[in-house]
C-alpha cells in the first residue's frame, strides 16, 4: 500500500504477558525500521530489515524482543514477558533504497503498548 | 552527551513570525538530516531532508547545515496556528543506502499564538 499499516493500534497486557505488534510497510520500500518512543517524545531504534534480513539490530534487548520480516506477511515485534517498562507507543517506518531522498523515513501510525 | 541535542521549548511565536528551530549533533559521521513535525499523539511527519552544506527550502520551510559547526536548522516562515506540534531532528551516518538508522533528539514544541 501506499501507508505503513501498523496493527493493533492499542494493545493491554498484564505484566509477564506476550504483546505481538504489526506492520506492513509501504510497497516497494526495502527497509523497515522499528522505533520505540517513551516519554514523549524519547525515539528508541530497535531493530531494521533489508528485506527479511536483519540490517541493524543493535537496539533489541536481546532477552525478550524478537522480530521478522517474513516475505509476503506483515512485519512483526514480538515482546515476551513484558515489563511495565516496554509501555510505549512503537513506531515502524520503511524507506525505499534508491538513490531519491535516501534514509527517508515514513513513519506507520504507531502501536501503543500499555503494561499493567 | 545525547547524540542530537534540541532545545525542549516550548518555544512560542506569534502568527505570521519565523520560527527557528536549532539542533546540534556529536557524530561527525553523520552525513544526513532531517526534520519531522509530530503533532500530539500521532506519528512523525517528515518535513525536509537535507545532506549538503548550506541552505535547502521548500515552501516556508528552510532547512540549514553546517557540518563544520554540527549545526542543523530548520526555519518556517509565516508561522501558522497548524505548525504548532513538536519539531524533531534527525541525523544519519552516510548518504546513500537506505538501511541505516536514524537517530532522533528528543524535539522542540513549537507553539504559534494567534
Amino acid at each position: 500500500g501506499e501507508e505503513v499499516a501498523q496493527t493493533p493500534k492499542h494493545l493491554v497486557r498484564g505484566e509477564g504477558q506476550k504483546a505481538k505488534l504489526y506492520c506492513a510497510p509501504i510497497k516497494g520500500h526495502s527497509y523497515v525500521f522499528w522505533y520505540q518512543q517513551v516519554l514523549k517524545n524519547e525515539f528508541k531504534f530497535l531493530i531494521s530489515f533489508q528485506n527479511e534480513n536483519v540490517f541493524d539490530e543493535t537496539g533489541m534487548p536481546k532477552e525478550r524482543f524478537s522480530a521478522k520480516c517474513l516475505p509476503n506477511s506483515p512485519c512483526s515485534l514480538e515482546i515476551q514477558a513484558t515489563k511495565l517498562e516496554d509501555s510505549a507507543v512503537y513506531f515502524c517506518a520503511s524507506s525505499q533504497s534508491g538513490l531519491a531522498r535516501p534514509g527517508e523515513l515514513f513513519f506507520g501510525e504507531g502501536s501503543r503498548l500499555t503494561v499493567l | 552527551q545525547k547524540e542530537v541535542e534540541q532545545n525542549s521549548g516550548p518555544l512560542s511565536v506569534p502568527e505570521g513570525a519565523i520560527a527557528s528551530l536549532n539542533c546540534t549533533y556529536s557524530d561527525r559521521g553523520s552525513q544526513s538530516f532531517f526534520w519531522y513535525r509530530q503533532y500530539s499523539g500521532k506519528s512523525p511527519e517528515l518535513i525536509m531532508s537535507i545532506y549538503s552544506n548550506g541552505d535547502k527550502e521548500d515552501g516556508r520551510f528552510t532547512a540549514q547545515l553546517n557540518k563544520a559547526s554540527q549545526y542543523v536548522s530548520l526555519l518556517i516562515r509565516d508561522s501558522q496556528p497548524s505548525d504548532s506540534a513538536t519539531y524533531l531532528c534527525a541525523s544519519r551516518r552516510g548518504i546513500t543506502g537506505g538501511g541505516n538508522k536514524l537517530t532522533f533528539g528528543t524535539g522542540t514544541q513549537l507553539k504559534v499564538e494567534l
